[in-house]
């Protein structure tokens, strides 16, 4: 399809392991963002990039939370030790040139 | 304080009334401004954009008052299918976009 691809769709974490959650976005999308939304929430900004530049971090909640797009297409964000409070949705996004961003259906992750 | 407030709801209403969220923000340099629509497990979307002479797509009409930093979203003639959550976004400089905690409106039949 021609919209922003997240997977997995849903995860399962035990406290203490490692995920890790890719998103494709648009192809062509220069701007690609994380957000986290936990139940009942609006989307929280957690980082953005601009082609692979890594331009705003400063929504990742602590240095446990990492993400990269090293061709400055596909990208990863990746949780290590994870903990229970890090169950959300991950939403990833993407944008050409205007405001608008287009959002994957993001990753259900559940710490237990 | 968060950066963008709005009421949770939720609104229920019935169909075909007319409804109104409001949303309040509070970076005066926020320059673009927009109403996303979130259906429950879906990724947002777009709903409109938010200018400041006001602007109207169909059945849904969004207002800016820049001096009180304040946005609003108005539905006429509900439908079932206006049942979702509202998310009020600013966007500020360089910065990604900024959300709210979104609006329920629950349309009931």
């Amino acid at each position: 399809g021609a919209g922003v691809s997240q997977s997995p769709r849903y995860k399962v974490a035990k406290r203490g392991q490692d995920v890790a959650l890719r998103c494709d976005p648009i192809s062509g999308h220069v701007s690609l963002f994380w957000y986290q939304q936990a139940l009942g929430q609006g989307p929280e900004f957690l980082t953005y990039f601009q082609n692979e530049a890594q331009l705003d971090k400063s929504g990742l909640p602590s240095d446990r939370f990492f993400a990269e797009r090293p061709e400055g297409s596909v990208s990863t964000l990746k949780i290590q030790r994870t903990q229970q409070e890090d169950s959300a949705v991950y939403l990833c996004a993407s944008s050409h040139e205007g405001p608008e961003a287009f959002f994957g259906q993001g990753t259900r992750l559940t710490v237990v | 304080r968060k950066e963008v407030e709005q009421d949770p709801g939720p609104f229920n209403v019935p169909e075909g009334a007319t409804v109104a969220f409001n949303c309040t923000y509070s970076n005066s340099a926020s320059q673009s401004f927009f109403w996303y629509r979130q259906d429950c497990r879906k990724e947002p979307k777009l709903l409109m954009s938010v200018y400041s002479s006001g602007n109207e797509d169909g059945r849904f009409t969004a207002q800016l008052n820049r001096a009180s930093q304040y946005i609003s979203l108005l539905i006429r003639d509900s439908k079932l299918s206006d049942s979702a959550t509202y998310l009020c976004v600013v966007k500020t400089g360089r910065r990604a976009l900024t959300f709210g905690s979104g609006t329920r409106l629950q349309v009931q039949p």
